[in-house]
């Protein structure tokens, strides 16, 4: 089956420093990744979709500026938080669309634990 | 917008119980009907899914079948376990599947001996 991984797994930070995690599909190719924000005890939020060779559409209330996404090839979409705060801090998570059973399938990375400090 | 609504948890049964977790949607169209699952420490994983009205997902002993006239997808499973303990998103997409997913709350769901 597709795989998606995420790296880090987990990182803590100091507020003001930014913090970039990859999102990288491992036997399959992606035009479009997924990029979403977890609260804990609640559900996932979009945030942003990534595209390979364009810029990525953000969700509405979401910061472009905040949220830098880089698409630089077909397994890779990196995220990087911008000047970081505790605020930011969450779990976040990327999919990748491949096909399975007949159609697509979102196949997700297992999470990024951002801690600000 | 599309928005899906899934009963609220922490749900705790005991095993062998048998679970029904609600789940209803809006949105335009005919959208795809998905059950993913998340387990302690790990990534979603996608339980089952449904594309078109009277439609049944089956994955592991779980079921939900796509009614489009109350707009739900309500998954349920006859005998659970202490393993099916995790939280469960009711999500639906566009047409393809490939678009983005719009998920409900999460419901966690607790299954004791």
């Amino acid at each position: 089956g597709a795989v998606v991984s995420q790296h880090p797994s987990w990182v803590i930070c100091k507020s003001g420093t930014s913090v970039k995690i990859e999102c990288r599909s491992l036997d399959f190719q992606a035009t479009t990744m997924f990029w979403y924000r977890q609260f804990p005890k609640q559900s996932l939020m979009l945030m942003a979709t990534s595209n390979e060779g364009s810029k990525a559409t953000y969700e509405q209330g979401v910061e472009k500026d905040k949220f830098l996404i880089n698409h630089a090839s077909l397994t890779l979409s990196t995220l990087t938080v911008t000047s970081a705060h505790p605020e930011d801090s969450s779990f976040y998570i990327c999919s990748a669309p491949w096909v399975a059973g007949g159609g697509y399938e979102q196949f997700f990375g297992p999470g990024t634990r951002l801690t600000v400090l | 917008g599309d928005s899906v609504t899934q009963m609220e948890g922490p749900v705790t049964l005991s095993e062998e119980a048998f679970l029904t977790i609600n789940c209803t949607y809006t949105a335009t169209g005919y959208p795809s009907l998905f059950w993913y699952v998340q387990y302690p420490g790990e990534g979603l994983q996608l339980l089952l899914k449904a594309t078109k009205a009277d439609d049944k997902g089956s994955n592991k002993g779980f079921e939900a079948t796509y009614r489009k006239e109350t707009t739900s997808f309500h998954l349920e499973k006859g005998s659970v376990q202490v393993s099916d303990s995790a939280v469960y998103f009711c999500a639906l997409s566009g047409a393809g599947g490939g678009n983005k997913l719009t998920f409900g709350t999460g419901t966690q769901l607790k299954v004791e001996l």
